[in-house]
């Protein structure tokens, strides 16, 4: 089984959907994260949690939000899905100990499209 | 904040062939440089990294370089096979900053048999 498990793997919904991509981790890792991925732009943060009683926004915050359930439980939600939101998000989890460089180990993806 | 430029975003090579990934950073405090693999239908993978105090840093048929002054660093793959085709992120940060990883724009590599 993966470490960093995403749910759903693949999504289509309307404009003006709630929708709720999830993020499961068996890494023991405090850190988790949540990028989006479009073509040519790389990863850009959207939101990132240091523990469970932590949210941080990251570069592209507007539009979502997110909750930390529990330290292996990240959830990243659309209140009202737009067509530019389609892309591929991924959660990503890390570990920033002594000695450590912080390595991002992500999931598999949710690819989101909305119509 | 951080702003990190990759080129090429495509790069065919024949089998065998070298590649090289081109990034520019422009925060002078960036000391961090990973680079990460994503094969088709998976998640990013750290393949290597190099800190700031160091100019160059190999693994087997991949090594990195940094250039401090020009703010730029690269990388590059020997003997290319198929199963390098991917796509490859390059990534600054100034590390124990409390900043985030700032992703360049990703290259997409097809190695040709």
């Amino acid at each position: 089984d993966a470490d960093v498990t995403q749910t759903p793997r693949n999504r289509i919904t309307k404009t003006g959907k709630r929708i709720m991509l999830e993020c499961s981790q068996t890494k023991g890792h405090d850190r988790m994260y949540w990028y989006r991925q479009d073509p040519g732009l790389g990863l850009r943060l959207i939101y990132y949690s240091f523990d469970v009683k932590d949210i941080n926004k990251g570069e592209i915050s507007d539009g979502y939000s997110v909750s930390r359930q529990a330290q292996a439980k990240f959830s990243l939600s659309l209140e009202s899905a737009i067509p530019n939101q389609t892309a591929l998000y991924f959660c990503a989890t890390s570990d920033p100990g002594t000695g450590n460089t912080g390595e991002l180990f992500f999931g598999e993806g949710s690819r989101l499209t909305v119509l | 904040g951080e702003n990190v430029e990759q080129h090429p975003s495509t790069l065919s090579v024949q089998e065998g062939d070298s590649a090289v990934i081109k990034c520019t950073y422009s925060d002078s405090a960036s000391n961090y440089f990973p680079w990460y693999k994503q094969e088709l239908g998976k998640g990013p993978q750290l393949i290597i990294d190099i800190r700031s105090n160091v100019g160059e840093k190999k693994d087997q048929r991949i090594a990195v370089t940094l250039n401090k002054t020009a703010k730029h660093f690269s990388l590059h793959i020997t003997e290319t096979q198929p199963e390098d085709s991917a796509v490859y992120f390059c990534a600054a940060i100034t590390h124990n900053a409390g900043n985030m990883l700032t992703f360049g724009g990703g290259t997409r590599l097809m190695v040709k048999p």
